[in-house]
């Protein structure tokens, strides 16, 4: 069964310090690897996606994700947090062919920290 | 252009009560997919429609039920509520219902069951 693994349910980081959210995922064929965030009282909105393409992904607000397929990861980076930045976020993943069941981590709030 | 938009966003029920969530997709997206947001946890899949049959499913009981309208809207329906059943439940639409899509999410109807 397809899952992902996120790292630390939750993340402290000082405003301007480098934002780093891990997720590893499980799969015996290439998945579809996605980053959503959720902002308090909010629904879900995709920050970037990989779907076999180049490895290093770039989303919104300054986001990016690479993905290791040697390391089954696709940790979410950004060289400067904002305060904006505070939410939860969630890896997810799904898989080419059938329906669009996409499954998510237990995700990561990031805390910042003026 | 309005996103995804859900009703009610937030209800109390007893248990043995059934309920009935609804959501708007927007505008030109022919996927809707239902999602259940337990406290602390990520977002996990109940049904996908598209073009108003069931895509798929995921593991959920029978008491779970969905259905597409020829307008693309949605309902949930969960009969025999229970106490586990207090959760968030998400729509989220897409244009195509296609793997490696974007999910559009609304904000999500909270259920309270006592």
């Amino acid at each position: 069964a397809q899952s992902v693994t996120q790292l630390g349910s939750h993340v402290s980081v000082s405003e301007g310090a480098l934002v780093l959210l891990r997720c590893n995922y499980s799969s015996s064929v290439p998945p579809y690897l996605f980053w959503y965030v959720q902002y308090p009282n909010q629904g879900l909105q995709l920050l970037l996606k990989y779907t076999s393409a180049a490895t290093l992904v770039k989303g919104i607000n300054g986001f990016e994700a690479e993905f290791k397929k040697s390391e089954t990861s696709f940790h979410l980076t950004k060289p400067s947090a904002h305060m904006s930045d505070a939410a939860e976020y969630f890896c997810a993943v799904s898989y080419s062919g059938g329906y669009q069941k996409v499954t998510f981590g237990t995700g990561t709030k990031l805390q910042v920290i003026p | 252009d309005a996103g995804v938009t859900q009703s009610p966003t937030h209800l109390i029920k007893t248990r043995g009560q059934h309920v009935t969530l609804r959501c708007s997709p927007i505008s030109g997206h022919k996927s809707v997919s239902w999602y259940q947001q337990v406290l602390g946890q990520g977002p996990q899949f109940i049904f996908q429609y598209y073009e108003k049959e069931e895509r798929g499913r995921g593991n959920f009981p029978d008491r779970f039920s969905a259905r597409q309208f020829p307008n693309y809207s949605s309902e949930l329906n969960v009969n025999a509520l229970l106490l586990g059943d207090s959760a968030l439940y998400l729509c989220a639409s897409s244009l195509d219902g296609t793997s490696d899509g974007e999910l559009f999410f609304g904000e999500g109807s909270r259920l309270t069951v006592l």
